[in-house]
């Protein structure tokens, strides 16, 4: 069965302080993964996909297949970071279904 | 604002009574998703259109729950006879082709008491 799991909830950090959020999949098949953020008061949005091999407001992920995971990282937090991080996986079959995570709030202390 | 739009942002109804969600996607997105999300977890895939076709339902989705995008544009949701395991975000997204990003509206909560 397709499963996308976040396991921490809640994570709180200091302001410059590393972040790492977890995210693992399970799929059989080829994956595609996204990191979509969640800011206070504002819509849902695409943070990046594992195939644009980008960074984006200095977070980067690695999609890592032998521990199916794609944890997404940033190596000094900013206050503005602070959201509701979830992670996410497209199911490649015959139609298009994205399977999303159940989240981690972010939290940035000053 | 030329962003993905739903209406109402939040509906509060009695068990039993029928609501409809509408949603206006980008312009030129000929995909357009439909979402629920319930307190403490992600979005969950109901529905899914490519132009006016509906292509996959989810389980999720009861027959008291149906979907249409008539024209290929705007889209509506409606769920009949109301309960209040119902009581969700309603998240409408949408985008150009199946492989590209999905574009999100702000959605609409409903309450059923």
């Amino acid at each position: 069965a397709q499963r996308v799991t976040q396991p921490e909830k809640l994570l709180s950090v200091f302001k410059g302080a590393p972040v790492e959020l977890k995210c693992n999949y399970s799929y059989s098949g080829s994956p595609e993964l996204f990191w979509y953020v969640q800011y206070s008061r504002q819509r849902l949005q695409l943070l990046l996909r594992h195939i644009s091999r980008e960074s984006i407001k200095g977070f980067t992920a690695d999609l890592n297949k032998g521990e199916t995971s794609f944890h997404l990282k940033k190596p000094f937090a900013q206050e503005e970071d602070s959201a509701m991080y979830y992670c996410a996986l497209r199911v490649k079959t015959s139609y298009d279904k994205v399977i999303f995570g159940p989240g981690t709030s972010l939290s940035v202390i000053p | 604002d030329t962003g993905v739009s739903q209406d109402p942002r939040h509906k509060i109804t009695k068990r039993g009574q029928n609501v409809t969600f509408r949603c206006d996607p980008i312009s030129e997105h000929n995909r357009l998703y439909w979402y629920r999300q319930t307190l403490g977890q992600g979005p969950e895939f109901l529905t899914y259109f490519q132009n006016e076709a509906q292509l996959e339902k989810s389980r999720l989705l009861s027959d008291r729950f149906s979907a249409e995008r008539p024209k290929g544009s705007f889209s509506t949701l409606e769920i009949q006879r109301t309960e209040q395991g119902d009581s969700a975000m309603y998240l409408c997204a949408s985008s150009i082709g199946g492989y590209n990003e999905q574009f999100f509206g702000p959605g609409t909560r409903l309450t059923v008491l």
